[in-house]
């Protein structure tokens, strides 16, 4: 059974149009990470929520924003999406900071 | 700079043999180290785990070796099946969870 789910699997934007990526988990936990990953490259956190403290990351770039309505939703925004943007994005969840993390199966986001 | 590496991009090892999979790191103060495993269009999942203050841990066919003052762990997979095959990324705590790159292992038949 799925436990941390994210929508769509696969997303095409084009250049500049915001786009929306959604992560789901069922496991009831604290904390949700937002990953991004490029090719070859080391998953490299975003932000992550701890409960509905948002904390972000210093070399994030405003043009990526993160919603939490609820405990089972996190969302992640990008105000205008560059071509350098294109990656695999990874949603994560854990129960409490620095414990273990349960990944969603990442959207594939490609910018055209 | 990468405080977590993982020089090997990829790495072929029969089925049976021995898999041995390394990562080094830089900052002293992690506490905590995991290894990952990734299958294609999944996402990664916990596979071992091992504090600072010990220098092994055994699960099954995965044994993560720490050595500190080398700054260096590795993981080891034996004997290796072929369900072994996938990305394996090595991740270190200090207050955050920073990963290497990753290493795409293939058992060979």
């Amino acid at each position: 059974d799925a436990m941390v789910i994210q929508n769509p699997r696969y997303q095409v934007t084009q250049f500049g149009k915001p786009v929306t990526l959604s992560c789901s988990q069922t496991l009831n936990h604290n904390v949700m990470y937002w990953y991004q990953q490029k090719s070859s490259q080391a998953p490299k956190l975003l932000f992550h929520y701890y409960d509905k403290d948002f904390n972000n990351e210093a070399d994030t770039p405003d043009n990526f924003q993160s919603r939490r309505p609820n405990t089972s939703f996190c969302f992640l925004d990008i105000r205008s999406p560059g071509l350098g943007d294109a990656a695999m994005y990874l949603c994560a969840t854990s129960r409490a900071l620095n414990s273990q993390q349960y990944f969603g199966p990442g959207t594939r986001l490609t910018v055209t | 700079d990468q405080q977590v590496k993982q020089n090997s991009p990829s790495l072929s090892v029969q089925e049976g043999r021995i898999s041995i999979l390394n990562c080094d790191y830089t900052n002293s103060m992690f506490d905590y180290f995991l290894w990952y495993k990734k299958y294609p269009a999944e996402g990664p999942t916990f596979l071992i785990s091992i504090s600072s203050i010990k220098d092994k841990n055994e699960d099954g066919r995965f044994t993560v070796f720490l050595n500190k003052s080398a700054k260096h762990l590795s993981l080891h997979i034996v004997p290796s099946q072929p369900g072994d095959s996938a990305v394996y990324f090595c991740a270190a705590r200090d207050d955050k969870i920073i990963f290497g790159k990753g290493t795409r292992l293939h058992i060979l038949p």
